[in-house]
């Protein structure tokens, strides 16, 4: 089975911070790699899949990159209401499967 | 618009049964495959179930496999999932979320999901 691996597990910055997080598969998914927010008792939404496509709606200073078995995702100036869980997918194939999370707080 | 409703969660002892339902509208339920998605108390989703839009492909993940069956009924918009055998580690909050093969092929990215139905098997 594909393992995802996102780090770090956390983070802490600041309102106009680059942050950025990375996914890494244990095999090569090409590019089908999506990333999922969840904010605080919400239920998880789709921001970005196949890498770097972001889903309608998603403002623009999220970014996705990578492809094979390392991926990026970015958020370019931090907001307030970006607190969240963020999630990796692998989705190349039926059951997919997601990162352990990695949970985003603002200083 | 898009919808998902869960029901059928609940309290229920340890070996026992449950069957979730998920009411889907506002898209044509018959062209997509659908997830079970679960989520335990603080911790990571995982997904435990997955149904082709025909009903004919079902994967499961190892923690559920034997015990769980998932099901659909196009006729009725809606999707099951049958859980025998409850242990304490089935305890979540069970996600339905819409399979969509954005990038085509059979499976993609879950581009929906319902609210979410509490599970909690205990003594």
């Amino acid at each position: 089975d594909i393992q995802m691996t996102q780090s770090p597990s956390s983070l802490s910055a600041s309102v106009g911070d680059r942050v950025t997080i990375t996914c890494r598969a244990s095999q090569d998914i090409r590019n089908f790699l999506a990333w999922y927010q969840q904010k605080p008792g919400k239920v998880p939404e789709l921001l970005i899949h196949a890498a770097s496509t972001l889903q309608s709606g998603v403002p623009s200073r999220f970014s996705g990159s990578g492809s094979g078995t390392d991926f990026t995702l970015t958020i370019s100036s931090l907001q307030p209401e970006d607190v969240a869980i963020y999630y990796c997918q692998k989705y190349s194939g039926a059951l997919k499967t997601f990162g352990q999370g990695t949970k985003v707080e603002v200083k | 618009q898009v919808q998902l409703v869960e029901s059928g969660g609940g309290v229920v002892q340890p070996e026992r049964a449950l069957r979730l339902s998920c009411a889907a509208s506002g898209f044509s339920f018959s062209k997509y495959a659908m997830q079970w998605v679960r989520q335990a108390p603080g911790r990571g989703l995982e997904c435990v179930a997955v149904i082709s839009y025909d009903g004919i492909n079902k994967n499961y993940a190892d923690s559920v496999k034997d015990r769980f069956t998932i099901s659909r009924d196009n006729s009725k918009n809606t999707v099951y999932l049958q859980m025998n055998s409850l242990r304490a580690e089935d305890t979540a909050l069970y996600y339905c979320a819409r399979d969509h093969a954005i990038s085509g092929g059979s499976w993609g990215v879950l581009d929906y999901w319902g609210q979410g139905i509490l599970v909690t098997v205990s003594p």
